[in-house]
């Protein structure tokens, strides 16, 4: 089956840069996500990675290495409303639905 | 355009009680799926569905059944709630592919609790 392993909690000072990895164990991969939860909402879709690099997206980047399968979540600059859960996601064998990892609270201080 | 509605978004229930979680989608997407979501443990799988009249078991099925009678629509039931059974409960749904990037939009979340 899927299993992701991520760091539970992270903190970090306004307008620093922080990284929150994430590694799996996959039957088939389709893929490596990353979504945002802020407290009490839903899980909103941050960005994807198929193959091994970076992506960038704004003050957010993501990068995978699927040699090593692992990825991680690149926050720069950050800003008090980056305070929220991150989560990374593999699709299951069939590739059908989401398989999550447990979550890491980012917690950002002035 | 109102995306993936559940309701309700707040039940308590009793010991036994029954209950339907309603899940509706208006993005004509093929894959919709339940989760739940308990502290330090994530979103966890319930069922999911890849269509109308196709389901299957995900993660934590015990418990749940669900339906898929039309694309919108994909309840899911709480046969004889139990207390172990308190979490907040979301809805997904995305567009059917599987090697390609499948973005899910998520729910606002039932919260439910069980006495």
């Amino acid at each position: 089956g899927q299993s992701l392993e991520q760091p539970s909690e992270v903190t970090a000072v306004e307008g620093a840069i922080v990284q929150i990895n994430c590694t799996y164990q996959t039957s088939g991969f389709y893929g490596l996500s990353w979504y945002q939860q802020h407290d009490g909402g839903a899980p909103t879709f941050l960005s994807y990675n198929a193959l091994d690099g970076l992506e960038e997206t704004g003050r957010f980047s993501s990068f995978l290495s699927r040699s090593d399968s692992y990825g991680y979540l690149l926050l720069q600059e950050l800003q008090m409303k980056d305070s929220a859960s991150y989560f990374c996601a593999v699709k299951n064998q069939a590739g059908t639905a989401l398989i999550f990892g447990k979550g890491t609270t980012l917690s950002v201080s002035s | 355009n109102a995306g993936v509605t559940q309701t309700p978004k707040f039940q308590v229930l009793k010991t036994g009680q029954s209950m339907t979680l309603q899940c509706a989608q208006d993005m004509n997407h093929e894959y919709m799926s339940w989760y739940r979501q308990d502290p330090g443990m994530g979103l966890r799988l319930i069922h999911y569905s890849v269509g109308a009249g196709i389901t299957d078991q995900g993660e934590v099925p015990n418990g749940y059944n669900v339906s898929r009678s039309t694309t919108e629509d994909f309840p899911l039931r709480l046969l004889s709630a139990a207390p172990s059974q308190t979490s907040v409960y979301f809805c997904a749904s995305s567009y059917s592919t599987v090697t390609m990037n499948t973005e899910a939009f998520f729910g606002q979340g039932t919260r439910l609790t069980v006495v």
